[in-house]
């Protein structure tokens, strides 16, 4: 059992570089959800892929972020010019859309200088 | 506006008391209910979910939660705590977004504390 990988686990950049997250899903999962959390708060979410389909946008999501999955298979968020309030915790999550569970990843810290 | 509420920030319990971690939501459908729990450094960890049929359900580690229709209420609860819960407590319900799809909306969370 893979389960959903994230890499890196930790980033930490100066402002106003660009960074870009990976995340692996669950292999026969369709669906990948991407979210953000910060401390004391609930994961917020941010995008959704249906295959490599990019169906659903929070307006959490700025022009700086972007978010892609080409092949259906991993995807990547960028994060270009990036400010100290981008600093959190970038979770991934995938699902086969079966029951609506979603198996989340370890996350990806975020933190900006 | 849907929305999940954890009234409770933090909870102090000792070891092999009794636990009840409250959800509050405001949803107009019949919701898909789900607790979470975060451990330091670890992913979130499904504990058990609710869609509909008997309004008590199982989970792992012990853990049960009842829905309660008449009060918007999805608390979660354990017999008898183990240091090993110590960790954060996450309650979601599942909206059907415009798009057809599904998302999760998070409540704040709870913070467990375990007293040895």
């Amino acid at each position: 059992d893979t389960g959903v990988s994230q890499d890196p686990r930790h980033k930490i950049t100066k402002r106003g570089q660009n960074v870009t997250f990976r995340c692996d899903p669950i292999s026969e999962h369709n669906r990948l959800y991407w979210y953000r959390q910060t401390l004391g708060q609930g994961p917020e979410f941010l995008t959704y892929f249906q295959n490599e389909a990019q169906l659903e946008k929070s307006r959490l999501l700025s022009d700086r972020f972007s978010a892609e999955r080409p092949k259906g298979s991993f995807s990547t968020l960028e994060i270009q010019r990036t400010e100290q309030g981008d600093s959190a915790m970038y979770l991934c999550a995938s699902s086969s859309g079966l029951d609506n569970e979603q198996f989340f990843g370890p996350g990806t810290r975020l933190t900006v200088l | 506006a849907q929305s999940v509420t954890q009234p409770d920030i933090h909870i102090t319990v000792s070891e092999g008391a009794s636990l009840e971690l409250r959800c509050n939501y405001s949803y107009g459908a019949t919701p898909y209910l789900f607790w979470y729990v975060q451990s330091p450094g670890q992913g979130l960890q499904l504990l058990l979910k609710y869609f509909s049929g008997d309004t008590l359900v199982q989970g792992i580690k012990g853990f049960e939660a009842e829905f309660k229709r008449s009060q918007s209420s999805f608390n979660l609860r354990k017999p008898s705590v183990h240091w090993s819960d110590a960790a954060e407590y996450f309650c979601a319900v599942v909206l059907l977004t415009a798009s057809g799809t599904y998302k999760y909306i998070f409540g704040t969370g709870t913070r467990l504390k375990v007293l040895a």
